[in-house]
């Protein structure tokens, strides 16, 4: 089993739509988690943390529950920009600091078309 | 504001050749990293550092060597590449508190 899984995708939906990406790690121990966004021949970029009690930023909302290894993004009202590969990605580190080794989903692919 | 900075851009080598990937950041961070991206496969770890003259294996180290000499660069030796090795590869410089933050990698093709 992988350590992070994600459904690859692709993800293909209108502008305004809503769309969910689920990712399951394997290692309960982990003490972090982000989504990064990375574009076509582009190096990926923090998105936002996902924090226990779930967290917002604008159109994206991040769940994490602990006791089934879970993780979620929710894009709200889906924008042509939104389109990107979405990875999943955690700190596999029980102390907290990641020291620089992250775990990476394989990403999932969004399209938004008009 | 620099950030990381990785070169080269492209890369082509025949099989056997060596070459080096170069990565430097001016953040201070502590972390650096070395990964690689192949299709379907997400990124995965080469080497890590967590400070200079400290480097560890991550999960694919085979056929590659790291040294930290400075807290700034964090270079990534291929000794004698192989086909297999075609890949992306990104470096990353992560802080003590903070995200992990990318160069804007290498596409290296082995012939």
């Amino acid at each position: 089993r992988k350590e992070v899984e994600q459904d690859p995708g692709p993800f293909n939906v209108p502008e305004g739509a809503t769309v969910a990406f689920n990712c399951t790690y394997s290692n309960s121990a982990s003490q972090s988690f982000f989504w990064y966004r990375q574009d076509c021949r582009k190096e990926p970029k923090l998105l936002m943390s996902v924090y226990s009690s779930g967290n917002e930023d604008g159109r994206f909302t991040a769940q994490l529950n602990r006791a089934s290894q879970y993780i979620s993004l929710l894009i709200r009202d889906s924008k042509l920009s939104d389109s990107a590969t979405y990875l999943c990605v955690v700190n596999p580190n029980a102390g907290g600091t990641s020291y620089g080794k992250l775990t990476f989903g394989q990403g999932t692919i969004l399209t938004v078309h008009p | 504001n620099a950030g990381v900075t990785q070169t080269p851009k492209f890369q082509v080598l025949k099989t056997g050749q060596s070459m080096t990937l170069q990565c430097a950041q001016d953040m201070n961070h502590e972390y650096m990293s070395w990964y690689r991206q192949d299709p379907g496969m997400g990124l995965r770890l080469i080497h890590y550092s967590v400070g200079a003259g400290i480097t560890d294996q991550g999960e694919v180290p085979n056929g590659y060597n790291v040294s930290r000499s400075t807290t700034e660069d964090f270079p990534l030796r291929l000794l004698s590449a192989a086909p297999s090795q075609t890949s992306v590869y990104f470096c990353a410089s992560t802080g003590v508190n903070t995200e992990a933050f990318f160069g804007q990698g290498t596409r290296l093709t082995v012939v």
